[in-house]
């Protein structure tokens, strides 16, 4: 098994561009989840899912879309990126829904914004 | 509202010296507690979950204990491959994950 899958892993780009980082689990995982982590604070939920075609907000939403088609896949689309989502970004995927069970975390997108 | 700490926010230990790390949290309808190991470049790795208060895990030279507003992550005998910053993360009555900002240990030779 893979486990969780981000791509890429770095990327840059200029103020006001979109972009769609990428997630998959092979674990038949329903929850799925966004976090961002900028230094000196925790990991911060921006969106997640409990399963197929049911998302919902986290902590910190704004500027950030999600949608699960599938049970694998799981993007989060920057809409018009701000130097404010500048980040690494990790996704997370978890066998129970609500996340009260292991979270499995991929390897992390290093997002830049100019 | 939900709020976690952590303490110390850096330690630095010799191999061999034994010292624990502080979780207080603030969380209403707790669902959970969660250790996680993070490395640096990489995502969290998990570790343990305690779900009531008294529960003890033991993992290799880490163990974690939980009381109902804190919960603790002793290191017995660190070597240098222990060092990496461990995240605190209580379950929120929603289900989601509330993480404090981590410790980062170092585990000098």
């Amino acid at each position: 098994n893979a486990g969780v899958t981000q791509t890429p892993k770095f990327q840059v780009l200029k103020t006001g561009q979109s972009m769609t980082l990428q997630c998959a689990q092979d674990m038949n995982h329903e929850y799925m989840s966004w976090y961002r982590q900028d230094p000196g604070m925790g990991l911060r939920l921006i969106h997640y899912s409990v399963g197929a075609g049911i998302t919902d907000q986290g902590e910190v939403p704004n500027g950030y879309n999600v949608s699960r088609s599938t049970t694998e896949d799981f993007p989060l689309r920057l809409l018009s990126a701000a130097p404010s989502q500048t980040s690494v970004y990790f996704c997370a995927s978890s066998y129970l829904a609500g996340a009260v069970g292991e979270q499995f975390f991929g390897p992390g997108t290093r997002l830049t914004v100019l | 509202e939900d709020q976690v700490t952590q303490s110390p926010e850096a330690l630095r230990l010799q191999e061999g010296e034994s010292s624990s790390l502080n979780c207080s949290y603030t969380v209403s309808g707790l669902r959970g507690l969660f250790w996680y190991r993070q490395d640096p470049g990489k995502g969290p790795e998990f570790l343990f979950t305690l779900y009531s208060a008294g529960e003890e895990k033991e993992k290799e030279r880490l163990k974690a204990t939980l009381t109902k507003k804190e919960s603790f992550l002793h290191i017995t005998a660190p070597k240098p491959e222990d060092s990496a910053t461990y995240l605190c993360a209580p379950g929120g009555s929603q289900g989601n994950l509330i993480f404090g900002k981590g410790t980062k240990l170092s585990v000098k030779p």
